[in-house]
């Protein structure tokens, strides 16, 4: 049981340039989200979903766009990178409405 | 809407120290409250929850009690040791069947560091 995973671990961008960051969890958990991660700021929820093909957004969703094909699978695209998008980003599964979300273990994006 | 305060970091005590970590929110009804800890370089993990007025969370030697009257979920340790340097979130979950009832609001975090 691998939990929740992402890859990848760092990133590098230039400005404008596009990328999909990797999500992925083995719990069968109906909801699953993306939070950025920056300092003083705690986690901000980007965009969430709450099944396959059901997806919404959160807190603070611009330049980011999310698909749920599957279960198992959330990805987070940038569509053209920001430097205000250098940040760390996680993603997270819980079971339906269930307490308890499980964190995957992070992506370190930098925009230059 | 719902949001979470918690104090500042970052707090830097000794071995065998006791510590107290302070966290009030607001919300509607009646929430969960959770407190995540976050290790360096890692995810963040569930350390301990309450989902009614006067539950006590426990884990670790980490308590946490759930206080309605005062809107608080303050996180306590008697005796914190080296390994518990981490950053620590307090969060709630509100209640219901709408969307706002699937997100986890969280505080901005507090820097733990426990010197030997």
């Amino acid at each position: 049981n691998a939990g929740v995973t992402q890859t990848p671990k760092f990133q590098v961008l230039k400005t404008g340039q596009s990328m999909t960051l990797q999500c992925a969890q083995d719990m069968n958990h109906e909801y699953m989200s993306w939070y950025r991660q920056d300092p003083g700021m705690g986690l901000r929820l980007i965009h969430y979903s709450v099944g396959a093909g059901i997806t919404d957004q959160g807190e603070v969703p611009n330049g980011y766009n999310v698909s749920r094909s599957t279960t198992e699978d959330f990805p987070l695209r940038l569509l053209s990178a920001a430097p205000s998008q250098t940040s760390v980003y996680f993603c997270a599964s819980r079971r339906g409405n269930g307490d308890e979300q499980f964190f995957g273990p992070g992506t370190r994006l930098t925009v230059l | 809407g719902n949001s979470v305060t918690q104090m500042e970091g970052p707090v830097t005590l000794s071995e065998e120290a006791f510590l107290t970590i302070n966290c009030t929110y607001t919300a509607t009804g009646y929430p969960s409250l959770f407190w995540y800890v976050q290790y360096p370089g890692e995810g963040l993990q569930l350390l301990l929850k309450a989902t009614k007025a006067d539950d006590k969370g426990s884990n670790k030697g980490f308590e946490a009690t759930y206080r309605k009257e005062t809107t608080s979920f303050h996180l306590e340790k008697g005796s914190v040791q080296v390994s518990d340097s981490a950053v620590y979130f307090c969060a709630l979950k509100g209640r219901g069947s709408g969307a706002g009832s699937y997100q986890l609001t969280f505080g901005k975090g507090t820097k733990l560091s426990v010197i030997p």
